[in-house]
């Protein structure tokens, strides 16, 4: 399956500064889903968004599904050094494989 | 909360043996899969695995590779004779069912090909 292209492919911020990854598909997403992977750690599910213009929370985490399905975002307010890892925004699940890309990797600087 | 265990967390092997990497999944769950990540690179699909056979597979998983569910609870990745490009983590993943979303993985088995 076609991987979704997530921007940037490195974060470095301040511990209480904001952070957003992006994720940008060029086909129309059933779903996107979401994942962390801590630094040595496993793959960790987020969440997973499927309405179109869909926001959800989780705590300090936003995540938005796009109007026309084709992008989404995560944005993390006031960072803590918790939230360091990579962050990936995938396309497929249920049945069919997980497709990873690159992902964000997020550093924060206490 | 359930979750996927595998064994063993750290496997040293010399060129050229055979592997074998252990993973109990859910014991609910209906779809298996490994997937692999060098150091410092993303994470790679190489398996899926539903109804005690294989549903799909990458490039990476060549003839030295194979799956097994040979008790209805472990699901088994072999490597036959192993190569040092193999040294990896190696992740087992499994989901509940068709419909379900969330994909819960393991710890990882962390292959060193010496």
């Amino acid at each position: 399956g076609q991987q979704v292209m997530q921007i940037p492919q490195y974060q470095h911020v301040q511990e209480g500064e904001d952070f957003t990854t992006y994720c940008n598909s060029s086909t129309t997403l059933s779903n996107i889903q979401w994942y962390k992977q801590r630094p040595g750690g496993h793959p960790v599910f987020l969440i997973q968004l499927v309405k179109s213009g869909e926001v959800k929370k989780q705590k300090r985490l936003t995540f938005q599904f796009g109007e026309a399905k084709k992008n989404s975002s995560l944005h993390i307010t006031a960072t803590q050094t918790t939230d360091v890892g990579t962050y990936f925004c995938l396309r497929g699940g249920g049945s069919e494989k997980l497709v990873f890309g690159k992902g964000t990797k997020l550093t924060v600087n206490p | 909360e359930p979750e996927v265990t595998q064994t063993p967390s750290h496997q040293v092997t010399q060129m050229g043996q055979e592997v074998i990497l252990r993973c109990v999944p859910i014991s609910n769950h209906l779809y298996f899969y490994w997937y692999r990540q060098i150091l410092g690179q993303k994470v790679e699909f190489l398996v899926s695995f539903y109804n005690n056979e294989i549903s799909e597979k990458s490039e990476i998983f060549d003839d030295q590779f194979s799956v097994e569910r040979p008790d209805g609870s472990n699901f088994t990745l072999k490597i036959r004779s192993t190569k040092l490009e193999d040294s990896a983590m190696y992740f087992c993943a499994s989901i509940r069912g068709r419909r379900d979303t969330e994909a819960f993985f393991g710890q990882g088995t962390r292959l060193t090909v010496v």
